[in-house]
């Protein structure tokens, strides 16, 4: 079993262009949600999506975009980056029907 | 005030020392609970799930939950240097969703 697996492991991006970052969920997983994690900060929950749709929404902007496809695989979107954006991007996926949420091992995001 | 509280430290033990790291939160609508594992630049990695109230013991670690008092904790018995890592604490209202996570606590072994 791969666990849940993130492309790219590091970024490098300047100020005001896009990203797309993304994650193949754990065998048999549905759900997938993204988080960002400042240094020295716990995750935050930006979204989740099941059944490609996204079903919970934290308090990030809307240049934060998401998609997942019906192989469950999931994408992560920032539009016009800033600083501030530079952080750990997690993704972690579970069963929509409960139980442990499982992570991958993150894309560091530089934003320059 | 945020929803999870922990302590960031560092929290430095000797080797074989009993570790222990808590969590207060202030949502009584939490009902599961769970410790994760991050070491330096890698994901978290999932070391205990509880439900509800209660005791629960894996090897080395011991999870308890006390709900009436919203607190949770995590023991790990025998610590090793290769235990040294940061520990959060996060939980959620029902069996899937966000995750709401504490800041992290930061723990060093030393032999």
């Amino acid at each position: 079993d791969a666990g849940v697996t993130q492309s790219p492991t590091h970024l490098i991006k300047t100020r005001g262009q896009q990203v797309t970052l993304r994650c193949s969920p754990k065998s048999g997983h549905d759900t997938v949600s993204w988080y960002q994690q400042a240094l020295g900060q716990g995750p935050q929950f930006i979204f989740q999506y099941y059944e490609e749709e996204e079903r919970q929404r934290g308090n990030f902007p809307d240049r934060f975009s998401g998609h997942q496809f019906p192989n469950y695989s999931s994408e992560l979107n920032v539009n016009a980056l800033l600083l501030g954006d530079s952080a750990l991007y997690l993704c972690a996926s579970s069963l929509r029907t409960g139980g442990e949420a499982f992570f991958g091992q993150g894309t560091r995001l530089t934003v320059v | 005030q945020k929803e999870v509280e922990q302590d960031p430290g560092p929290l430095s033990v000797p080797e074989g020392a009993i570790v222990s790291l808590n969590c207060t939160y202030s949502n009584s609508a939490f009902q599961y609970f769970m410790w994760y594992r991050q070491y330096s630049r890698k994901g978290p990695e999932l070391l205990m799930y509880t439900y509800s109230s209660g005791n629960k013991e894996d090897g080395r670690f011991t999870a308890q939950v006390d709900k009436s008092s919203k607190y949770i904790s995590l023991f790990i018995r025998d610590s090793q240097p290769s235990d040294s890592a940061t520990y959060l604490c996060a939980m959620v209202p029902g069996s899937w969703g966000k995750l709401q996570f504490g800041a992290g606590t930061q723990v060093v072994v030393t032999p």
